[in-house]
């Protein structure tokens, strides 16, 4: 099956760095990607929609100045999280549809973990 | 807005008896519903989806079972093992709008 790759797995930073996280489409080109953020024994929460060669969509309540999304190929979408603080320290999980599948299965990365002291 | 919710946060069973983990959605436009399975540390793992057109659907041990009615889910474990133990999600799209919105997730515990 289709392969959804994040890397950093986890990250620590200092307060007011800023962190680039990287998720990546192993066998299939995906225009659209999708951004989740998950505090501890919460559920996913959906940040935004990356969409290849154009801006992306932000969720309600999420900066767009903060988390900086590009997604400039098919296999490569980038989240940054400007000026990090404490309470940016969270589990981010990208994910992304096949298009050649019929399923319209969404595959997740195995998350990046970001720690902000 | 709307979202998916669950009743129960966490659910104990013992390995070998069967597990329903319920969830309840709201949002009536939806047409595709998937159980997620997450391990702690790791990203959902699929584990079985259903569109609106079905009111059930069977996997390998797994069945998930849609009430439109009552914009209610569920899912069923047969004989639970061990390495079932994972928080499980429900999670609800529609069409149009292709992300998906989860629901706030379920800890199954498995006693040997």
């Amino acid at each position: 099956g289709a392969v959804v790759s994040q890397h950093p797995s986890w990250v620590i930073c200092k307060s007011g760095t800023s962190v680039k996280i990287e998720c990546r489409s192993l066998d299939f080109q995906a225009t659209t990607m999708f951004w989740y953020r998950q505090f501890p024994k919460q559920s996913l929460m959906l940040m935004a929609t990356s969409n290849e060669g154009s801006k992306a969509t932000y969720e309600q309540g999420v900066e767009k100045d903060k988390f900086l999304i590009n997604h400039a190929s098919l296999t490569l979408s980038t989240l940054t999280v400007t000026s990090a603080h404490p309470e940016d320290s969270s589990f981010y999980i990208c994910s992304a549809r096949d298009p050649s599948e019929g399923t319209g299965e969404l595959f997740f990365g195995e998350g990046s973990r970001l720690t902000v002291l | 807005g709307e979202s998916v919710g669950l009743h129960l946060p966490t659910l104990s069973v013992q390995e070998g008896d069967n597990s329903i983990i319920n969830c309840a959605y709201s949002n009536s436009a939806s047409d595709y519903f998937i159980w997620y399975k997450q391990e702690s540390g790791k990203g959902p793992q699929f584990i079985i989806d259903i569109r609106s057109n079905m009111d059930k659907r069977q996997g390998q041990r797994v069945t998930v079972l849609l009430n439109k009615t009552v914009k209610h889910l569920s899912l069923q474990i047969a004989a639970t093992q061990p390495g079932d133990s994972a928080v499980y999600f429900c999670a609800e799209t529609d069409t149009g709008r292709r992300a998906l919105t989860f629901g706030s997730g379920t800890r199954l515990q498995v006693q040997p």
